[in-house]
């Protein structure tokens, strides 16, 4: 069965600075999809990014990026010129190809605090 | 933009009750789930629903729980009999069909607090 860590529950950041949330999974699959989701304080999940296994290059939207390691099942996210609002739980999960229900298997998830 | 809502967004019971937390899907998606959190644990797939029945569940999703999706707009969870280990955040998420809708989007959830 495939499981996913996040070994980070904090992360304290200075407003500007760069952070990187570690997660690392475990799977025999070749091919699948992970994704990093934000939850600020009392609201719902949103996708920041996603990263299809069987792309090399690594996922970019806007400040957030991945630094995705195929063979160290490592899927990091990388947060440039952080700003308050950044602020929230990060989740890292996983979708199985062979799920055909597409559901996620998730880390236990990262707490970032922005310092002004 | 379209959103899933849920309700109630916290939920008090005593043990022993029957709860339904409630779900509002974006209206043309059609896989919905149940996810859930226990404080300070990791997000858990419950269950997923297609075609008006259950197309997955998982081993926490005995005989106390059930869903159902009553009239095409609402998607709910029942728990016949809470017991104090189901308190928990419950996520309801929904994606479309087909493999380049692989993004699942979440409601913000219901706090449930069984007493």
């Amino acid at each position: 069965a495939q499981t996913v860590t996040q070994s980070q529950p904090e992360m304290s950041v200075q407003e500007a600075e760069t952070v990187t949330l570690s997660c690392t999974y475990d799977t025999s699959e070749s091919d699948y999809y992970l994704f990093w989701y934000k939850q600020p304080p009392s609201r719902q999940m949103i996708l920041v990014i996603r990263q299809e296994a069987y792309k090399q290059q690594n996922a970019t939207e806007n400040r957030f990026s991945v630094n995705f390691q195929k063979a160290a099942k490592s899927f990091s996210l990388k947060i440039s010129d952080s700003q308050l609002g950044d602020a929230a739980m990060y989740f890292c999960a996983y979708r199985s190809p062979t799920s055909g229900t597409y559901k996620y298997i998730f880390g236990t998830g990262t707490r970032l605090k922005v310092l002004a | 933009e379209p959103e899933v809502t849920q309700t109630p967004s916290h939920q008090v019971t005593q043990m022993g009750q029957e709860v339904i937390l409630r779900c509002v899907p974006i209206s043309n998606h059609l896989y919905f789930y149940w996810y859930r959190q226990i404080l300070g644990q990791k997000v858990e797939f419950l269950v997923s629903f297609y075609n008006n029945e259950i197309s997955e569940k998982s081993e926490i999703f005995d005989d106390q729980f059930s869903v159902e999706r009553p009239d095409g707009s609402n998607f709910t969870l029942k728990i016949r009999s809470t017991k104090l280990e189901d308190s928990a955040m419950y996520f309801c998420a929904s994606n479309p069909m087909g493999l380049n809708y692989n993004e699942q989007f979440f409601g913000p959830g219901t706090r449930l607090t069984v007493l």
